[in-house]
């Protein structure tokens, strides 16, 4: 069946760092692929997607490329700010998986001052 | 435009009480989906709507959850004879066609806790 494998986290960044937060998966056929992130107290929200390969998606200064001969969709911010901290979720869905959403376990990122 | 809204926000029951989780998805969008969120996990897919039909419920654990959508907009999540187990953040989305292309608009969840 689909999943989906997220770096282990949390991670802790010092502000204007550079991020990169690794997701690979695994999928029967052509899946979409998202970012969703959790803000403190918030609900879950897209962050960007792509629905094809070398699709790039990008939002608030994040971006990431669907690779598919790597099968990954690594996220990645040149300069992070402290309002990025929050829990980022890679996601995956398909038609043959009845476009359900599969979702990494999550990776916490605290941006510090 | 409203987003997805959950009713309660937060659920406080007792072990063997029955309970019911509403969503009320986007206006007009046809698909609708419930995940559960364990603390420190990833939402976990339970049940999903095409209209006013379960499309697929291949995620829902055993026979004491179900759920209905009988007019194709509202939700109802409901749980028998709850198990301390069932604790959990309970989330709806929805979507305009049910496409895997399409975006998933979250609810804020409904925070269950079973005593």
């Amino acid at each position: 069946g689909d999943s989906v494998t997220q770096m282990e986290g949390p991670v802790t960044l010092s502000e204007e760092a550079f991020l990169t937060i690794n997701c690979t998966y695994t999928a029967t056929g052509y899946p979409s692929l998202f970012w969703y992130v959790q803000y403190p107290g918030e609900g879950l929200q897209l962050l960007l997607k792509a629905t094809k390969a070398d699709d790039k998606g990008s939002n608030k200064g994040f971006e990431a490329t669907y690779r598919k001969e790597t099968t990954s969709f690594h996220l990645e911010k040149g300069s992070v700010q402290v309002s990025d901290s929050a829990v980022y979720f890679c996601a995956l869905s398909s038609e043959a998986s009845g476009s359900r959403l599969t979702f990494g376990e999550g990776t916490q990122l605290t941006v510090n001052p | 435009g409203a987003g997805v809204s959950q009713t309660p926000s937060n659920k406080v029951t007792e072990k063997g009480k029955y309970v019911e989780l509403r969503c009320d998805p986007i206006s007009g969008h046809t698909a609708l989906y419930w995940y559960r969120q364990s603390l420190g996990q990833g939402p976990e897919f339970l049940i999903y709507f095409q209209g006013t039909g379960a499309a697929d419920d291949s995620g829902l654990p055993n026979d004491r959850f179900f759920a209905v959508r009988p007019e194709g907009s509202v939700s109802t999540l409901k749980i028998q004879r709850t198990e301390r187990g069932d604790s959990a953040v309970y989330l709806c989305a929805s979507s305009p066609l049910g496409q895997s292309t399409d975006t998933q608009y979250f609810g804020p969840g409904t925070r269950l806790t079973v005593l």
